[in-house]
């Protein structure tokens, strides 16, 4: 059971390259989401989803796209990489009504 | 809006040393609260959770008291060690919503 996975765990990217940020957790959980950790600022919420099929925008969602199109998988894509987006990117995952989030490693994405 | 607000860092202590980290909360309505622990390098993992009122969450030798009249979620172990030192991040969640509304954090450094 390896829980929540992250990939990559260190990106950088110079300002206007896109990408994909990728999240997989093998816990079968309907719930997933994307938070951005920035200094001082917690853990801010961008887009999260209660299935397969179904997504929504958090509290900073703009220049980020997800689709959930398995269980299993929720990627993040940055559009058009700007220097704000600079931070550390969690995703996490959680089931029905425990409020408890399995996160997982992060990464580390730098945009020069 | 929800909003939690824990106290600022970081906190330095001696080993042994009792540990408060204050948190309060507003909440739209009857909210969840959590502790989580964010180790160096890693993502956040739950430490404890409290979902109603006079509720004590404890795991790890933490522990802290939901206090709905104060709106209050402090925590506290009566004597830390090096291995404690972390960011711990207070939350809470209205409803089973899924969305983790976040403190900023509050750096605990522990020497030997």
């Amino acid at each position: 059971n390896a829980g929540v996975t992250q990939t990559p765990k260190f990106q950088v990217l110079k300002t206007g390259q896109s990408m994909t940020l990728q999240c997989a957790q093998d816990m079968n959980h309907e719930y997933m989401s994307w938070y951005r950790q920035d200094p001082g600022m917690g853990l801010r919420l961008i887009h999260y989803s209660v299935g397969a099929g179904i997504t929504d925008q958090g509290e900073v969602p703009n220049g980020y796209n997800v689709s959930r199109s398995t269980t299993e998988d929720f990627p993040l894509r940055l559009l058009s990489a700007a220097p704000s987006q600079t931070s550390v990117y969690f995703c996490a995952s959680s089931t029905t009504g425990t409020g408890e989030q399995y996160f997982g490693p992060g990464t580390r994405l730098t945009v020069t | 809006g929800d909003s939690v607000t824990q106290m600022e860092g970081p906190v330095t202590l001696s080993e042994e040393a009792f540990l408060t980290i204050n948190c309060t909360y507003t909440a739209t309505g009857y909210p969840s609260l959590f502790w989580y622990v964010q180790y160096p390098g890693e993502g956040l993992q739950l430490l404890l959770k409290a979902t109603k009122a006079d509720d004590k969450g404890s795991n790890k030798g933490f522990e802290a008291t939901y206090r709905k009249e104060t709106t209050s979620f402090h925590l506290e172990k009566g004597s830390v060690q090096v291995s404690d030192s972390a960011v711990y991040f207070c939350a809470l969640e209205v409803g089973s919503n899924y969305k983790l509304t976040f403190g900023k954090g509050t750096l605990l450094t522990v020497n030997p």
